[in-house]
């Protein structure tokens, strides 16, 4: 079965630093990949997605992401954290014909 | 504007009583889906339709349930054989199968 692992259920950064936040899949098929973030109390938006073509993917409010094939991975990246950043981000996984899988997420928290 | 509401905001439920939520869209997207978040659990699917006068369940479906009489309306109803209704609630779409999904603000559902 199809599953997206988040290894990192927290991570503390001070405000400033560089970011990388981890997610694995488990998957038959090269899969669509997407990251998520979501304010308390709110719903997910979508910071970036890849589909096909260049595996490393630029997205909004400065993050990017790589695939990685080889490693099952798609991690994302900011080289600068701002407070605002704090949040809970969603990795979510997807294939032909199934369903949306997230993963469990991790919680971001910044120091000033 | 274009987007997903989600309605209320918050809800409170007293033990025994069947609650409705609301989740509308003016995106014109086919399909439709509900979550539930817990907090550590990331997201997990409740019921999802892709086109009208038809849905599925998720993987926790139980207690609760859905219509789709409208492209545009896809209400979940949270019985009272529903355990552990005390939750957040989000509603999302999808233009079609393996494009990224789109969120409403989500409903916290509460049982006093």
């Amino acid at each position: 079965a199809q599953s997206v692992t988040q290894p990192d259920i927290h991570i503390t950064v001070s405000e400033g630093a560089s970011l990388e936040l981890r997610c694995n899949y488990s998957y038959g098929a090269t899969p669509y990949l997407f990251w998520y973030v979501q304010s308390p109390g709110q719903g997910l938006q979508l910071l970036l997605k890849y589909f096909s073509g260049d595996t490393l993917v630029q997205g909004i409010k400065g993050f990017e992401a790589e695939f990685k094939r080889s490693q099952s991975s798609f991690n994302l990246r900011k080289p600068s954290v701002h407070w605002s950043d704090a949040a809970e981000y969603f990795c979510a996984v997807e294939s032909y014909g199934q369903n949306f899988v997230f993963g469990p997420g991790t919680r971001l928290s910044v120091l000033p | 504007d274009g987007g997903i509401t989600q309605s209320p905001k918050y809800l409170f439920r007293k033990e025994g009583q069947n609650v409705t939520l609301s989740c509308e869209q003016n995106l014109n997207h086919d399909a439709m889906y509900w979550y539930r978040q817990d907090p550590g659990q990331g997201l997990r699917l409740i019921y999802y339709s892709q086109i009208v006068n038809d849905f599925q369940k998720g993987d926790i479906a139980e207690g609760y349930s859905v219509s789709r009489e409208k492209k545009e309306s896809f209400p979940l109803t949270v019985t009272s054989a529903q355990k552990n209704p005390t939750a957040f609630y989000l509603c999302a779409t999808f233009r079609t199968v393996n494009t990224e999904a789109f969120f409403g603000q989500g409903t916290r559902l509460t049982v006093v």
